[in-house]
C-alpha cells in the first residue's frame, strides 16, 4: 500500500520557467506534508512544508499547494534555476513518521 | 547547532556477511531517530524509527534490525546480508512532537552487497 505517490519519475524544464512537481496521497491522517530535495550521494534537505489545514504555503521561489478533497499536492518553483536540478521527495507526516513518495528527478536546462 | 553523522560513507560487503551502520546525533537531546533506505530507482522507504533508548519500531519486514543503545546513537544491523539489501541508507533525526516533524538527514551510506 503506497500512501504517497509521485507518478512522474522525471521532469525537464527550461531555466526561468515554472517547475510543477506533483504528489498524491491516500492517508487522510497526514497532518503535515513536507518536500525534500536530494542531490546524488547526499542526504535529503528540507525544502518547504504545509499543514493539512492550509491550502498554500509560499517561501521565496517555492510554493506548495494542497487540495485535500483531491488528496493532491504540488510544488511550484518559479523561476526554475539550474541549481534546482535534483530529486524531489514529497512526504506525509503522521505521528512523527514521514512516508515518502518515490521522488521526481527535476532537470533544469540552461 | 545540531549535526548528524553516519559512517561509513560507502561499504561493499559479500552476501551472507554481517552489517553494522552507525548514526550519531549531536546538539540535541531525546531526538526521534529514523533509518531509511533508498534502493535503486525507488523512493525513500522508512525502515525503523525510535522515540527513545531501547524503543524501536519496525516499518517493514526485512533482513535488518536496529538498536538504540544511547540517546543519540542509532545502529542498523544485519546478521547475514542479502543482495536485495543493497541501497543508500539514510539516518535522520527529528524533534519529538515538533511543529511539523521536520526531519534532518545524515549524509548516507552507500551499501553494495555482492
Amino acid at each position: 500500500d503506497q500512501q504517497v505517490k509521485q507518478n512522474s519519475p522525471s521532469l525537464s524544464v527550461q531555466e526561468g520557467r515554472i517547475s510543477i512537481l506533483n504528489c498524491d496521497y491516500t492517508n487522510s491522517m497526514f497532518d503535515y506534508f513536507l518536500w525534500y530535495k536530494k542531490y546524488p550521494a547526499e542526504g535529503p534537505t528540507f525544502l518547504i512544508s504545509i499543514s493539512s489545514i492550509k491550502d498554500k504555503n509560499e517561501d521565496g521561489r517555492f510554493t506548495v499547494f494542497l487540495n485535500k478533497s483531491a488528496k493532491h499536492l504540488s510544488l511550484h518553483i518559479v523561476p526554475s534555476q539550474p541549481g534546482d536540478s535534483a530529486v524531489y521527495f514529497c512526504g506525509g507526516n503522521q505521528g512523527g513518521k514521514l512516508i515518502f513518495g518515490q521522488g521526481t528527478e527535476l532537470s533544469v536546462k540552461p | 547547532s545540531q549535526t548528524i553523522h553516519q559512517w561509513p560513507a560507502t561499504l561493499v560487503q559479500p552476501v551472507g556477511s554481517p552489517l553494522s551502520l552507525e548514526c550519531t546525533v549531536e546538539g540535541t537531546s531525546n531526538p526521534n531517530l529514523y533509518w531509511y533506505r533508498q534502493a535503486a530507482g525507488r523512493g525513500l522507504q522508512l525502515l525503523f524509527y525510535s522515540v527513545g533508548i531501547g524503543q524501536i519500531s519496525s516499518e517493514v519486514p526485512q533482513n535488518l534490525s536496529a538498536s538504540r543503545p544511547q540517546d543519540r546513537q542509532f545502529i542498523l544491523s544485519s546478521k547475514k546480508l542479502l543482495l536485495s539489501d543493497s541501497g543508500f541508507y539514510l539516518c535522520a533525526w527529528g524533534v519529538p512532537a515538533g511543529v511539523y516533524n521536520e526531519q534532518f538527514f545524515g549524509p548516507g551510506t552507500r551499501l553494495t552487497v555482492l
